[in-house]
């Protein structure tokens, strides 16, 4: 399968604690781009890397949330002293260049839950 | 900031029958682009529109973008139980990041 894979699919995990989502996006896809969707909503722009340079961050992004894209390749997005408020599906894209909105692949998303 | 709105929320139709949904953006956008989301699943590209007033089809789908693009519909015809999910329009404005909408839920009865 060549398709956008995000792991894990699943995170359960007590407030406070950190979390750590993967991202691999299509091979040679430039532009990777990560939302939150919560239930009964469109999914929310968080951040989005063009290869490996963080080229735009939400303004509702807390600090708590960083994200990185290292080699241009796979992308890690980590959530610090988690809330319940961060309980969410977290869903990835990638797109061929992102140049006047290219079509963008998800992936399956990692559903967290903040206990 | 840009926002966009999608109405309706929810859409129940008899299999058959016809269903529209419209999106509106507080900003003028650049392109729109419209994805389906099946419940469990994740959002899939349907189409993009670029051009002022353009008119896609596919198969039964009819993808509008408004001449002061601003908004923008998907009309299905004679839908089927497989268009059952919710349909999002995602709006970007000149090289921003994508916008989208809250979605419109279609339910199809057969």
């Amino acid at each position: 399968d060549t398709g956008v894979s995000q792991n894990p699919r699943h995170k359960i995990t007590k407030r406070g604690q950190n979390v750590t989502f993967r991202c691999d996006p299509i091979s040679e896809h430039n532009r990777l781009y990560w939302y939150r969707q919560t239930l009964g909503q469109g999914p929310e722009f968080l951040t989005y890397f063009q290869n490996e340079a963080q080229l735009e961050k939400s303004r509702l992004l807390s600090d708590r949330f960083s994200a990185e894209r290292p080699k241009g390749s796979f992308s890690t997005l980590e959530i610090q002293r988690t809330e319940q408020g961060d309980s969410a599906m977290y869903l990835c894209a990638s797109s061929p260049t992102g140049t006047r909105g290219d079509e963008q692949f998800f992936g399956p998303g990692t559903r967290l839950t903040v206990l | 900031g840009q926002q966009v709105m999608q109405i309706p929320q929810y859409q129940h139709v008899q299999e058959g029958e016809d269903f529209t949904t419209y999106c509106n953006s507080s900003t003028t956008l650049s392109n729109i682009q419209w994805y389906k989301q099946r419940p469990g699943g994740h959002p899939v590209f349907l189409i993009q529109l670029v051009k002022s007033g353009e008119v896609k089809k596919q198969k039964r789908l009819t993808f509008q973008f408004g001449e002061a693009k601003k908004n923008s519909s998907l009309h299905i015809t004679a839908t089927q139980t497989t268009d059952v999910g919710t349909y999002f329009c995602a709006g970007q404005n000149y090289g921003q990041n994508f916008v989208f909408g809250p979605g419109t839920r279609l339910s199809v009865l057969p």
